[in-house]
């Protein structure tokens, strides 16, 4: 089965830029999706298609895709954006699958 | 306002049977797929399955496949996720989304914690 792998924690300061990555066989021929999820809280779609915004997500969440991996970057990371961070592959093979998850930590 | 309110939660035996509900409200529930999400305590997040409200027409993770079943009724514009027996690797929490046209979970449910336990 299709597997995506992320980082298990990224350390970020106030202000500063986040990089987390998902990666998998082929990735970049794959549409993906990018999830925050604060604790006890349902998951939220940040990122579409690679690198569209659903309204009402901040312009500092970017998303890109190539090759073999795909990366979200939070720029002018705020301490809001502490939470746990999930990749996703959409085509028709992987429905879906979601990646390992990143916890993301601002110090 | 979209909305996927979700049944509440679940302490269940196992080998016990269990189908929990999510009422979906705010949009044409034939034209949009209806997903699960598995999300075990402290671990990640597991796609389950898909239904089309309009033909039923279902997918399955291979994860997950003839372990649970998913359906819709019309009628009360609702999905359910179904166990026959359950099992204490079961217990988790079980988020409802709406996939988008566009690809991705848009909305998702408050999520409906299932415990398995003897």
């Amino acid at each position: 089965s299709y597997e995506l792998t992320q980082p298990p924690s990224v350390s970020v300061s106030p202000g500063q830029s986040a990089s987390i990555t998902c990666s998998g066989y082929n990735l970049g021929n794959k549409y993906t999706c990018w999830y925050q999820q604060k604790p006890g809280q349902s998951p939220v779609l940040i990122i579409y298609q690679d690198a569209k915004r659903p309204s009402g997500i901040p312009e500092r969440f970017s998303g890109s895709n190539s090759g073999n991996t795909a990366t979200l970057t939070i720029s002018g990371t705020q301490d809001m954006d502490e939470a746990d961070y999930y990749c996703q592959a959409w085509d028709s093979s992987t429905e879906g699958v979601f990646g390992t998850g990143t916890k993301v930590t601002v110090l | 306002e979209v909305q996927l309110v979700q049944s509440g939660a679940e302490v269940k035996k196992p080998g016990e049977s269990l189908k929990i509900s999510c009422k979906v409200s705010g949009y044409s529930f034939y034209t949009y797929w209806i997903g699960w999400v598995r999300q075990r305590p402290g671990k990640g997040l597991e796609w389950m399955g898909l239904i089309y409200p309009d033909d039923s027409e279902t997918r399955y993770s291979p994860s997950f496949q003839g372990q649970v079943s998913v359906s819709v009724d019309k009628s009360f514009t609702s999905a359910y996720l179904h166990w026959s027996s359950l099992r204490a690797s079961d217990t988790a929490m079980y988020y409802c989304v709406r996939r988008s046209t566009d690809g991705g979970f848009d909305y998702w449910g408050q999520g409906t914690l299932v415990t398995v336990s003897s």
